[in-house]
């Protein structure tokens, strides 16, 4: 597909387990971003990624999350010993480039709720 | 730090009614600014942008000016339809650092026939 694909769309996991939500940005974008959405809220910013490289990572709560893309392409977020308040909808975008201008293009989430 | 700020929802007009959703915002230098909008079971997706003051962004009807003096980025649209309900976002990206764009909470919008 020409869109941002995550994977899964929903996901359900108990209290303290390890999950990993998968992004596939639009095939040539080089910048790509993870947010997190609580219901009611709008998107909080997690990460960013240029490239292979996490150009910013001032938006991950705590070392319990971390975020690899190890070709610039596919990136997955991963987030240890979840808690209940880990519940949200996680959402990747890309752009063809970081910038001021720039349009970025979200995937339609994974809804993560933890038990 | 960057923050944007929306009217609380939600909105509900009837078909046809003129719209205005407020959106503020909090920046050093000259951001860009966007709306968003989310329609029901569907990822975000941009709506209209304006990326210097006293541009005006427009898509579908929709409109927004950069109105640097008030720091506002206010939508508009002269008649809603009820294919218009959606949740909008009001964003906006900083001229420097790692352009990581800050978005609003969102106001829901529903439009009755």
């Amino acid at each position: 597909g020409a869109g941002v694909s995550q994977t899964p769309s929903n996901k359900v996991t108990e209290k303290g387990k390890y999950v990993e939500l998968r992004c596939d940005p639009i095939s040539g974008h080089t910048a790509l971003y993870w947010y997190r959405q609580s219901l009611g809220q709008g998107p909080e910013f997690l990460i960013y990624f240029q490239g292979t490289g996490a150009a910013d990572d001032s938006g991950l709560p705590n070392d319990r999350f971390f975020a690899v893309r190890p070709e610039g392409s596919v990136s997955t977020l991963k987030i240890q010993r979840t808690e209940r308040g880990d519940s949200a909808v996680y959402l990747c975008a890309s752009s063809p480039a970081g910038g001021r201008g720039n349009t970025i293009y979200f995937g339609e989430g994974s809804w993560l709720t933890v038990v | 730090g960057n923050s944007v700020t929306q009217m609380e929802g939600p909105v509900t007009l009837s078909e046809e009614a003129f719209l205005t959703i407020n959106c503020t915002y909090t920046a050093t230098g000259y951001p860009s600014l966007f709306w968003y909008v989310q329609y029901p079971g569907e990822g975000l997706q941009l709506l209209l942008k304006a990326t210097k003051a006293d541009d005006k962004g427009s898509n579908k009807g929709f409109e927004a000016t950069y109105r640097k003096e008030t720091t506002s980025f206010h939508l508009e649209k002269g008649s809603v339809q009820v294919s218009d309900s959606a949740v909008y976002f009001c964003a906006l990206v900083p001229s420097g650092g790692s352009y990581i764009p800050t978005f609003g909470r969102g106001t829901s919008l529903i439009v009755h026939p």
